[in-house]
């Protein structure tokens, strides 16, 4: 079945400094979220993706959509210690559910 | 817009007890979600309703698990009996349209703790 990979699994980084989480899938995907959940918190969604080699920014969050559509990146530039949480990403192939990554979970040292 | 509303927040019992968590998706949407949480398997849909209807509940793990939609503006998630190993945070997400589009929007979780 379609599998939904990320890595890293955890970063930390200093305050200011930029942030990057990769998404892989095991199947093309039709479509690509991105949802970030804040400690304790729930999954909110940020962002989709649909085109082949899409690329939209959020301020300072930069998403990517693969040309083959099958991995995808988020991007943060000078991270505040409001970027704390788990950034999720999750797949979905025609024919199949979103499967959601594992996530990667971002600390933000001040 | 209230958002999805899951009851209880928390919720901790005994081995063996029933359980029945609760939530009330977004008025308007058609499709609704259950996911379970954990930190070993993260995130995992467990069953998705589309208008009302169970699609699919190929990741409910067992006979204990039951969940049922009687109508568009609620649904339960059932476990019976529990065990320790069913502790872990259930959400509850609902959507707009279909799921190859949809925006899941998020309740707030309930936590569960099987003692």
């Amino acid at each position: 079945g379609q599998q939904v990979m990320q890595i890293p699994q955890y970063q930390h980084v200093q305050e200011g400094e930029d942030f990057t989480t990769y998404c892989n899938s095991s199947t093309t995907l039709s479509n690509i979220q991105w949802y970030k959940q804040r400690p304790g918190g729930h999954p909110v969604f940020l962002i989709q993706l649909v085109k082949s080699g899409e690329v939209k920014k959020q301020k300072r969050l930069t998403f990517q959509f693969g040309e083959a559509k099958k991995n995808s990146s988020l991007h943060i530039t000078a991270t505040q210690t409001t970027d704390v949480g788990t950034y999720f990403c999750a797949g979905h192939s025609y024919g199949q559910n979103f499967v959601f990554g594992p996530g990667t979970r971002l600390s933000v040292l001040p | 817009d209230a958002g999805v509303i899951q009851s209880p927040r928390h919720e901790v019992t005994e081995m063996g007890q029933e359980v029945t968590l609760r939530c009330k998706p977004i008025s308007g949407h058609n499709s609704l979600f259950w996911y379970r949480q954990t930190m070993m398997r993260g995130l995992e849909l467990l069953i998705y309703f589309n208008n009302n209807v169970p699609i699919d509940d190929s990741g409910m793990p067992e006979d204990r698990f039951s969940a049922k939609m009687p109508n568009a503006s609620f649904s339960t998630l059932k476990i019976q009996p529990s065990e320790p190993r069913d502790s872990a945070v259930y959400f509850c997400a609902s959507s707009l349209g279909s799921l190859a589009k949809n925006i899941q929007y998020f309740g707030a979780g309930t936590r569960l703790s099987v003692l």
